[in-house]
């Protein structure tokens, strides 16, 4: 059992669908993170859950919807995206210390792509 | 405004030979600074770290090198296997946000 589990790995859709990304993490983990990869970009971070409660929302468009039901689950809906939105999406956790934000530990990726 | 930056996208080395990544930062506020690795269709692990209040930092065949005057880190692997050919992203924590480079891959030549 993988520690971030991410599905669906590939999801091609249209710009009028509406679709949803998953993920789970089984390292008892309390904050969890949604990260996207663009082409020859850094990673951007999108939105940060902590103990479930949402704590950064880094301008992210409101076609992006987060949810976080409990610790160990986050989903990401997609509803009208555009074809820029087409990137790797990244699903992270991490157990926060005094030291900071903690190791990340990623999930392998949902490849989106927007017709 | 990029706050980390690895500007070369791209390293060929000779396998048993060294690999060196650099990575420059803006954000004086980092306190931790991080290399993950990445395999094709895998998502990004954590290789090896450093603290802002050490220079250097050995596991194995990966040594992280900090230099806070410059604002740089690099990340030396030596020897160079074919197995470490991956895309490697620098990482910097302010304690409450990463963020990241756009990565440099790295190919070991058998």
């Amino acid at each position: 059992e993988t520690g971030v589990t991410q599905t669906p790995r590939h999801l091609v859709m249209g710009m009028t669908n509406k679709k949803s990304l998953k993920c789970e993490q089984h390292l008892g983990h309390n904050a969890m993170y949604w990260y996207k990869q663009s082409a020859k970009k850094p990673l951007e971070l999108m939105f940060v859950y902590n103990f479930k409660e949402q704590t950064e929302n880094n301008s992210v468009p409101s076609r992006f919807s987060p949810e976080c039901p409990n610790s160990s689950h986050l989903f990401l809906h997609l509803h009208t995206l555009q074809p820029e939105d087409s990137a790797l999406y990244l699903c992270a956790s991490s157990q926060p210390g005094l030291g900071g934000v903690g190791e990340l530990f990623f999930g392998e990726g949902s490849r989106l792509t927007v017709l | 405004d990029q706050q980390v930056k690895q500007n070369s996208p791209s390293l060929s080395v000779q396998e048993g030979r060294i690999s060196i990544l650099n990575c420059d930062y803006t954000n004086s506020m980092f306190d931790y600074f991080l290399w993950y690795k990445k395999y094709p269709a895998e998502g990004p692990t954590f290789l090896i770290s450093i603290s802002s209040i050490k220079d250097k930092n050995e596991d194995g065949r990966f040594t992280v090198f900090l230099n806070k005057s410059a604002k740089h880190l690099s990340l030396h692997i030596v020897p160079s296997q074919p197995g470490d050919s991956a895309v490697y992203f620098c990482a910097a924590d302010t304690g409450n946000q990463f963020y990241f480079g756009t990565g440099t891959s790295l190919t070991v030549i058998p």
